[in-house]
Order: structure tokens, then sequence, then C-alpha cells
């Protein structure tokens, strides 16, 4: 079946710094969608990328997803405190049938502590 | 504002015990899933529903069994719990618009531990 492989499984960071989560996937994507779940929380949606090559941001965040669609990555500029939780990638497939009811494979996320 | 709502925020049961955990909706939304939390695992798929009374398995369906007979509401039943089903359940939902399907929208998790 689909898997979906995120890393690192954990990152620790000084406020400031840099952070970058990578997600793989063992088939090509019709679309990516990337989730933060704060601790104690519940997943939120952040973006969602679908063509080949597309690169999108949101402040400090930028997602790219790679040429063959079997990639993604999620890049934070000067990490805040504010940016603690976990992220993870989730790759949407359609079947042989062309149908998927939206069904999401999800990576296994990754823990962002930034310490100020 | 989509709003998502489970019925339980912590449930704690015996081995053995059968187990209905609730969610509800409230926009309308076609496609409803059960995911199971664990550390380092992610989210697991355990069933989803495209439509009412329309239920497909997920990657982890053994031990679960779904119902869904009005749009807004999808159950999780465990027919006879077992400690290895301790874990964090989310529910969540999502629209199908142009034959295209959005994000997932969560509720906030029932903490279930089985004893």
């Amino acid at each position: 079946g689909q898997q979906v492989m995120q890393i690192p499984q954990y990152q620790h960071v000084q406020e400031g710094e840099d952070f970058t989560t990578y997600c793989n996937s063992s088939t090509t994507l019709s679309n990516i969608q990337w989730y933060k779940q704060r601790p104690g929380g519940h997943p939120v949606f952040l973006i969602q990328l679908v063509k080949s090559g597309e690169v999108k941001k949101q402040k400090r965040l930028t997602f790219q997803f790679g040429e063959a669609k079997k990639n993604s990555s999620l890049h934070i500029t000067a990490t805040q405190t504010t940016d603690v939780g976990t992220y993870f990638c989730a790759g949407h497939v359609w079947d042989a049938g062309g149908t998927s009811y939206g069904k999401l494979t999800f990576g296994q996320g990754t823990i962002l502590t930034v310490h100020p | 504002d989509v709003k998502v709502t489970q019925s339980s925020r912590y449930l704690v049961k015996r081995t053995g015990e059968k187990v209905f955990l609730e969610c509800v909706q409230d926009m309308d939304h076609e496609n409803m899933f059960w995911y199971r939390q664990d550390p380092g695992l992610g989210l697991r798929l355990i069933y989803f529903s495209y439509d009412v009374k329309m239920k497909e398995k997920g990657d982890i369906p053994e031990g679960y069994s779904v119902s869904r007979e009005k749009k807004e509401r999808f159950s999780l039943i465990l027919e006879s719990a077992s400690t290895n089903q301790t874990s964090m359940y989310l529910c969540a939902s999502s629209s199908r618009e142009g034959g295209s399907y959005n994000e997932q929208f969560f509720g906030p998790g029932t903490r279930l531990t089985v004893l």
C-alpha cells in the first residue's frame, strides 16, 4: 500500500534558527497537504500543493512539492516559540478507478521544539 | 466555520466492553474519517465514509466497525475493547467540490484508555 515517510521524527532548535521537515511517498501523489498539531490540540490544515514543482509561501513558512510529485518539504525561517508542535504531511492518491473519497495517507510527523 | 465535535474528550473502559465513539460535523461534508494517533506512528486511518450508509476500510480496521446513518454523524465502534486499542481517536470531515477534495477538518479527539 501507499506509504508516506517523514523525517526527522524530532527537531529541537533555538529560537531564530531555521527548520525543515521532509516527506517522501512510495507512489506518485495527486496532491499533498500539510497540517500542524499544537501540543494537546488537533491537526489543523496549513496548505495544499497540487502542481509538480510547486512552491508556496505563508509568511515564514515555505512549502515545496517535488517535480516527480513524490516528495515535499516544509521550511520555517527564523523559528518562533509559536511554531512549536507536530507537522504532518499527508498525501492524496487517486485509485485506478479514479476515486479516492478524499482519503489521505499521513506521514509520521515531525515534532518541533523551539527553545527560547 | 466548520465544527467537528466528538462525544468525549477522555474515556476509560474495561477490556471486553463495547465502546461507542461519536463524531458530528455541521458543514454538510460528504466524507468523514476515523483515525487513531499513537506516538511515532502518525495518524492511521481506521475507516472512512463518503456518503450515508457507505463505509470503506482504512489501513487498520481490525477490531473496529463504523456506522453512518445520517450525513452529519459518523460513529466508531469497538466491539470488544482491548488494551492495545488504548489511543487517541480523531474524527475528521472533508467536502468534495467539483471532483476534487478539500482539506480535512478534525475534531478535538477522544483519548481512550482500556484497562
